[in-house]
């Protein structure tokens, strides 16, 4: 079946810092990937997405590429701010005979220190 | 402006109650989806619509009912047989391109008194 595994949280890092959240999936297909961001209370907001290998996502400074031969998507930042602090998501999507649906990752926490 | 709304916000469920969830979109997407959040976890999908009166049971639909007797609306049924259903409820709707993106309402969290 189709699976994303994401980096283990919580990530806590000092503001300016580099961010990576490791995320790789297992599909049959051609999946679409895709990053989302919750903040606290709220829904879902996305992020960046790509829908072919090589294609790189790029979004408020956070960029992912898709990577076929890795299986992988990671989100990466050069520099963090206080206001990242959220949790994220990856996600794929697969269209199937029953149409499409999103297959998503557990999350992971990020936290942002001044 | 174009979005999803959910109401309520906050939801409360008395024990052996039905409660009902609400989902609108303007967004004109033909496909509408509900998720349950648990704290700390991913998203499960509960059930999912493609067109007008049908739908499709997700991961986890036991204990759970919908409608989409119009495009524009969703809503999703917590019934008394959902023996735990204290969570965190998404709803999403997309247009069928390429992508397929996902765009998601503000949620409903359904509190059991």
């Amino acid at each position: 079946g189709n699976s994303v595994t994401q980096m283990e949280g919580p990530v806590t890092l000092s503001e300016e810092a580099f961010l990576t959240i490791n995320c790789t999936y297992t599909a049959t297909g051609y999946p679409s990937l895709f990053w989302y961001v919750q903040y606290p209370g709220e829904g879902l907001q996305l992020l960046l997405k790509a829908t072919k290998a090589d294609d790189k996502g790029s979004n408020k400074g956070f960029e992912a590429t898709y990577r076929k031969e890795t299986t992988s998507f990671h989100l990466e930042k050069g520099s963090v701010q206080v206001s990242d602090s959220a949790v994220y998501f990856c996600a794929l999507r697969i269209q199937e005979t029953s149409g499409s649906r999103l297959t998503f990752g557990e999350g992971t926490q990020l936290t942002v220190n001044p | 402006d174009g979005g999803i709304t959910q109401s309520p916000k906050y939801l409360f469920r008395k024990e052996g109650q039905n409660v009902t969830l609400s989902c609108e979109q303007n967004l004109n997407h033909d496909a509408m989806y509900w998720y349950r959040q648990d704290p700390g976890q991913g998203l499960r999908l509960i059930y999912y619509s493609q067109i007008v009166n049908d739908f499709q049971k997700g991961d986890i639909a036991e204990g759970y009912s919908v409608s989409r007797e119009k495009k524009e609306s969703f809503p999703l049924t917590v019934t008394s047989a959902q023996k735990n259903p204290t969570a965190f409820y998404l709803c999403a709707s997309s247009s069928p391109t390429v992508s397929g993106t996902q765009y998601f309402g503000p949620g409903t969290r359904l509190l059991v008194l």
